[in-house]
C-alpha cells in the first residue's frame, strides 16, 4: 500500500524557519495537502494543492513540491505553531485512495 | 457556517458492528463537488483515511478495510453514516468526519472542515 514518509519530529527556536518534508513516489502526479493538529483538537487544513494557503491561514505557512518530496515551511515560527503536522495525498492507482503521512511533531524550543 | 458533528457509541465490544453518524450543516451533499469522508486516529498515532461518499453517491473505501466498511448518506437529513463490522481493540480511535469541496466547485479538494471527533473504545 502507498505510504507517505515524514520525519517524526522537528525542533526550532521561535523566529526561525521550520521545514517539514513528506516523501512519496506518487507526489509528482498527485497534489499534497498539509494539516495542523494541536492536542485534543481536530486537524486544520493549512496548505492545499501543494502550495496554496486557505483563507485565514497566516502567510508564514507555505508549501513547495520538488518531485517525490513536498515540504511545509513555517517562517518565523511562533510558539502557537507547536503541533503535529500531517501531509496527505493520494496514490496513482486510479482508484481513489487518500493517504496520510505518519505525522511530524513540531517543537518550538 | 459549515459544521460537522460525529455521534455514536463510546464503547463497543469485540466482534460487534460500529455505527457512526456524521450530521452536517452549511452545505448540501447533493451539490456537485461535495463529499464527506471518515478518518480515524488511534490514541497517539497518525490519521487514517477510511471512506468517502460524494454527491453522486459514489463510494470509496480504504483498501485495507473495505471488507468491513459501509458508507451511506441521507441527503434529506444531512447525514452520512459509517458502519464498521467485526470491531477489534485495535480499532480503538477517535473517528472524524470531514468535508471535501472539490476544485470545480470552488473548493480546495482537501478535507477542509472537520468535526470534533468521537472517541470509540473497543473492549469486552
Amino acid at each position: 500500500s502507498y505510504e507517505l514518509t515524514q520525519p517524526p519530529s522537528v525542533s526550532v527556536s521561535p523566529g526561525q524557519t521550520a521545514r517539514i518534508t513528506c516523501s512519496g513516489y506518487a507526489l509528482p502526479n498527485q497534489y499534497a495537502y498539509w494539516y495542523q493538529q494541536k492536542p485534543g483538537q481536530a486537524p486544520v487544513l493549512v496548505i492545499y494543492k501543494d502550495t496554496e494557503r486557505p483563507s485565514g491561514i497566516p502567510e508564514r505557512f507555505s508549501g513547495s513540491n520538488s518531485g517525490t518530496t513536498v515540504t511545509l515551511t513555517i517562517s518565523g515560527v511562533q510558539a502557537e505553531d507547536e503541533a503535529d503536522y500531517y501531509c496527505q495525498s493520494a496514490d496513482s492507482s486510479g482508484t481513489p485512495n487518500w493517504v496520510f503521512g505518519g505525522g511530524t511533531k513540531l517543537t518550538v524550543l | 457556517q459549515v459544521t460537522l458533528r460525529e455521534s455514536g457509541p463510546a464503547l463497543v465490544k469485540p466482534t460487534q458492528t460500529l455505527t457512526l453518524t456524521c450530521t452536517f450543516s452549511g452545505f448540501s451533499l447533493s451539490t456537485s463537488g461535495m463529499c464527506v469522508s471518515w478518518i480515524r486516529q488511534p490514541p497517539g498515532r497518525a490519521l487514517e483515511w477510511l471512506a468517502l461518499i460524494d454527491w453522486e453517491d459514489d463510494k470509496h473505501y480504504s483498501t485495507s478495510l473495505k471488507t468491513r466498511l459501509t458508507i451511506s448518506k441521507d441527503t434529506s437529513k444531512n447525514q452520512v453514516v459509517l458502519t464498521m463490522t467485526n470491531m477489534d481493540p485495535v480499532d480503538t480511535a477517535t473517528y472524524y468526519c470531514a468535508r471535501i469541496k472539490g476544485l470545480a466547485a470552488g473548493g480546495t479538494d482537501a478535507f477542509d472542515i472537520w468535526g470534533q471527533g468521537t472517541m470509540v473504545s473497543v473492549s469486552s
